[in-house]
């Protein structure tokens, strides 16, 4: 499924760059999030923008910084990470945030290293 | 905090075989979804349950919703080794916080 395009695929960084992941949903829809997956922890929300608006921010350390130009698009913006936060990113899409039983359509992801 | 327990964690059986991997919470559900994700892939939506009691089935795949919307099940049918990835549970609660509350995953791996 091509509807939720991440780039890029993967990325190492030092722990002083900064750097950013992309996200382009081609579905319509009005909602899109950012989770983070680690080994062994269940994925975990970090933010959820609707119509362009941030709506959640679940205690992401200040070091990631989302961006939502449109309802298409949305970046997170990296700098001064720690190696703890090597993990996949996932973006994800829904038609919109307020109805419970809307299915999420996912990117693939971006595999983030932290040397 | 609501929190989404799976079991197994990890199942690793051979072709042909069946298996059920379960989905718990102590609170309960408005709805809950079922995702599969291959290596390499972001998660894909298998089913959406929302009655208690509810049974869908998707081919060898069947799905439960507990009478008490507390619990899922996934029962897969003579598993075949398209059927290796992780098992995501994932759901809204009736407290109505509007994100989706993911569980930790079962990792299945079907031998040939």
């Amino acid at each position: 499924e091509t509807g939720v395009t991440q780039t890029p695929r993967h990325l190492v960084m030092g722990m002083t760059n900064k750097k950013s992941l992309k996200c382009e949903q081609h579905l319509g829809h009005n909602a899109m999030y950012w989770y983070k997956q680690s080994a062994k922890k269940p994925l975990e929300l970090m933010f959820v923008y609707s119509l362009e608006e941030r709506v959640e921010n679940n205690s992401v350390p200040s070091r990631f910084s989302p961006e939502c130009p449109n309802s298409s698009h949305l970046f997170l913006h990296l700098h001064t990470l720690q190696p703890e936060d090597s993990a996949l990113y996932l973006c994800a899409s829904s038609q919109d945030y307020k109805t419970s039983n809307q299915p999420q359509h996912f990117g693939d992801g971006t595999r983030l290293s932290i040397l | 905090t609501q929190l989404l327990e799976q079991s197994p964690q990890f199942l690793s059986i051979q072709e042909g075989e069946n298996l059920t991997v379960y989905c718990n919470s102590s609170s309960v559900f408005s709805s809950l979804q079922w995702y599969r994700q291959e290596p390499g892939e972001g998660p894909v939506l298998l089913v959406t349950v929302v009655t208690g009691g509810e049974v869908k089935k998707l081919k060898r795949l069947t799905f439960q919703f507990g009478d008490a919307r507390k619990d899922s099940s996934l029962h897969i049918t003579a598993a075949q080794p398209g059927d290796t990835g992780l098992y995501l549970c994932a759901g809204h609660w009736d407290t109505g916080r509007r994100a989706l509350t993911f569980g930790s995953g079962t990792r299945l791996q079907v031998q040939p």
